[in-house]
């Protein structure tokens, strides 16, 4: 079955790194183009970062433009984002999330999250 | 700017029909949305592409008490039947040029 794994997260020092990897299996995961989304404790999602299926296209939300990057091994069928410089406000559980076709970003499928603290 | 709206709370009684609001901003009445559903200390859950004609494509398991209708630049989530699990925050998803939307969840309680 399809499955989407968070792995990484922790508590780090503000202005240290963290990378964050995202497990697939249950599908052909180089055919799929791929999302970062995050949720701040108590607060709503907010998108963070896509990469398509190639590798070649990605985009990123201005908070966190400059400080993260999204990256991905299709042949280890993981999806990463590292993230630098982390701030306070990057405090959230991190959901990597399966677009259902290139060109039409529906989400269709949901890892379970990771949990990330930015604290000192 | 691209920005959904969703009233944040919504409450109807077990067994009774909610139908939830999502709202487009203006220039975008066209767009397709998507609604997840987040179970309490759970990741997000797929519900339904929504199209702007209110067709919808529905995932995976989702039951058929889950449907989805449109009307200008609003877009609704109707849940019929309310059961206990379906007490959870609702979410509606769009996206523009290289970006995607999220709105601000309804948060529904089932009395």
């Amino acid at each position: 079955q399809v499955q989407l794994v968070e792995s990484g997260g922790g508590v780090v020092q503000p202005g240290r790194s963290l990378r964050l990897s995202c497990a697939a299996s249950g599908f052909t995961f180089s055919s799929y183009t791929f999302h970062w989304v995050r949720q701040a404790p108590g607060k709503g999602l907010e998108w963070v970062a896509v990469m398509s299926n190639d590798g070649h296209t990605k985009y990123y939300a201005d908070s966190v433009r400059g400080r993260f990057t999204v990256s991905r091994d299709n042949s280890k069928s993981t999806l990463y984002l590292q993230m630098d410089s982390l701030r306070a406000e990057d405090t959230a559980v991190y959901y990597c999330a399966r677009q259902v076709e290139r060109g039409v970003w529906v989400i269709d499928f949901w890892g379970q999250g990771t949990l990330v603290t930015v604290s000192s | 700017q691209l920005v959904l709206t969703q009233t944040p709370s919504a409450s109807a009684s077990l067994g009774a029909s909610v139908k939830l609001t999502c709202t487009l901003s203006s220039g975008h009445s066209s767009n397709v949305i998507v609604w997840h559903q987040q179970q309490p200390e759970k990741g997000p859950r797929y519900l339904m592409k929504l199209n702007s004609d209110g067709s919808h494509n529905k995932g995976d398991g989702i039951p058929d008490r889950f449907s989805g209708s449109s009307s200008g630049a609003e877009r609704y989530l109707t849940i019929s039947s309310l059961q206990s699990e379906d007490e959870a925050d609702y979410y509606c998803q769009t996206w523009g040029t290289g970006i995607l939307v999220f709105g601000g969840g309804t948060k529904l309680t089932v009395l």
